[in-house]
């Protein structure tokens, strides 16, 4: 997988929209964008993945410019309940199977009321 | 509930015990992993299972064991632990293509006293 780069953490207040910044300099042709976000005492989960340009779900944002040489996750309106640690990893969507995700350490988001 | 579901959630052990974690998925998924999670600390891979084989033993120290009888159950079998090995144990699955599809148990809280 390709090595990113996000800040270590960030602290916004409820019903802030909040971006997370990612660099991944090295990413491949094949690689996709991933974030997980892990709340304390419990295993990451997946939450968005895109390829380029901007992909949205119910729960995020994920905006990526034209080169892909960094990528955006985007949280409208945070609450105290989005407080967690969210991971960029970037990888090839055709991994061997047995391929092991590898964290770095993550963005922590505190929210605030 | 994920689909991936890990017991014991809390573990307190002395360290002349011996102990076991477990992992079940239902996920229909052809590889697991160990993950350890010490305080504040990024998560750190410890083995790697596809197919129902070991594929990577991430230099883990002996007194940990891992055993995998089939593709839906991964044990971690613990002994003469030291109290620096507490941490959050996690487990997770994937069909081991793309990086979006790994799914994480809730993890077991271990505590080595």
């Amino acid at each position: 997988l390709a090595k990113t780069t996000q800040p270590i953490s960030m602290d916004s207040y409820e019903g802030q929209e909040v971006n997370i910044t990612c660099s991944h300099n090295n990413i491949a042709t094949n690689d996709y964008i991933t974030w997980y976000q892990q709340f304390p005492s419990q295993g990451p989960r997946f939450i968005i993945q895109g390829y380029k340009t901007k992909v949205t779900n119910e729960v995020a944002s994920l905006f990526i410019p034209a080169d892909r040489k960094s990528s955006t996750l985007s949280l409208p309106r945070v609450s105290l309940s989005d407080t967690a640690v969210y991971y960029c990893l970037v990888g090839d969507s055709q991994n061997q199977a047995g391929t092991a995700l590898i964290f770095g350490k993550g963005t922590t988001l505190s929210v605030s009321s | 509930e994920t689909g991936v579901t890990q017991t014991p959630r809390h573990l307190v052990m002395g360290m002349t015990n011996k102990k076991s974690l477990k992992c079940e998925q239902h996920l229909g998924h052809n590889a697991m992993y160990w993950y350890k999670q010490s305080a504040k600390k990024p998560l750190e891979l410890m083995f790697v299972y596809s197919l129902e084989e070991r594929v990577e033993n991430n230099s883990v120290p002996s007194r940990f064991s891992p055993e995998c009888p089939n593709s839906s159950h991964l044990f971690l079998h613990l002994h003469t632990l030291q109290p620096e090995d507490s941490a959050l144990y996690l487990c997770a699955s994937s069909q081991g293509t793309d990086i979006y599809g790994y799914t994480f148990g809730s993890g077991t809280r271990l505590t080595v006293v």
